[in-house]
């Protein structure tokens, strides 16, 4: 079957940085994303790896291996408000994704 | 870029009635469009994939005549919760993507409370 693993939650400091893995088994690979999601809203987009190696976007950086079937998301200088659950998803052979059950990050002062 | 628009944001509706959902996608031109369901601390479930001109793929214990899915256009979904029972409330989401590999964009989601 089709699988993906990530932390259930993580706890960090503001201003501090946060690695949030994941891990999937699927059929066929077309991609992976990360989703920010607050509590009460819709999911919004942040990366997409389809190539091997790491994509800086200001605060956030995605790696992706898929070798090892393996990403992270990177968050620096950690702030008050990136206080969500982080959702990774992947894209398998048919186009379909296949979510994550997310990870919820708790920032403390 | 990439807007996708839902409305309403909220609605609220008796028992034994029906809600209607609306899904656009603003700059874009959406060939398939995701529909989704959320209950409170929960994961998103993926409801249906609709496509534009065609029938709605719904998944395992969606019923599909509960919820209509019309994909009438490249940049318009709609919803239709029919007869509304109080387990339906829920929070609901669209989401669309201008080709397969690309990634998915979500609309600001449609809260339902059915009293």
């Amino acid at each position: 079957g089709q699988n993906i693993d990530q932390p259930t939650e993580m706890t960090a400091t503001e201003g501090a940085i946060v690695q949030i893995n994941c891990t999937y088994q699927t059929s066929g690979f077309n991609g992976l994303f990360w989703y920010q999601q607050h509590a009460g809203e819709a999911p919004t987009f942040l990366s997409y790896n389809v190539l091997d190696g790491l994509e800086e976007k200001g605060r956030f950086s995605s790696f992706l291996s898929r070798s090892k079937g393996y990403s992270y998301l990177l968050l620096k200088e950690l702030q008050m408000k990136d206080s969500a659950s982080y959702l990774c998803a992947v894209t398998d052979s048919n186009y379909q994704l296949i979510w994550g059950a997310g990870t919820k990050l708790i920032i403390k002062p | 870029g990439a807007v996708v628009s839902q409305h309403p944001s909220w609605v609220i509706c008796k028992s034994g009635t029906s809600v209607k959902i609306e899904c656009r996608s603003l700059d874009f031109q959406a060939t398939t469009m995701f529909w989704y369901r959320q209950f409170p601390k929960q994961s998103l479930m993926l409801m249906a994939t609709s496509n534009e001109g065609s029938k709605a793929t719904y998944e395992q214990g969606v019923e599909k005549d509960k919820f209509l899915i019309n994909h009438a256009s490249l940049t318009l979904s709609t919803l239709t919760v029919t007869s509304a029972h109080p387990e339906d409330s829920s929070f609901y989401i669209c989401s669309a993507r201008s080709g397969e590999a690309s990634p998915l964009h979500f609309g600001n989601g449609t809260r339902l409370t059915v009293t």
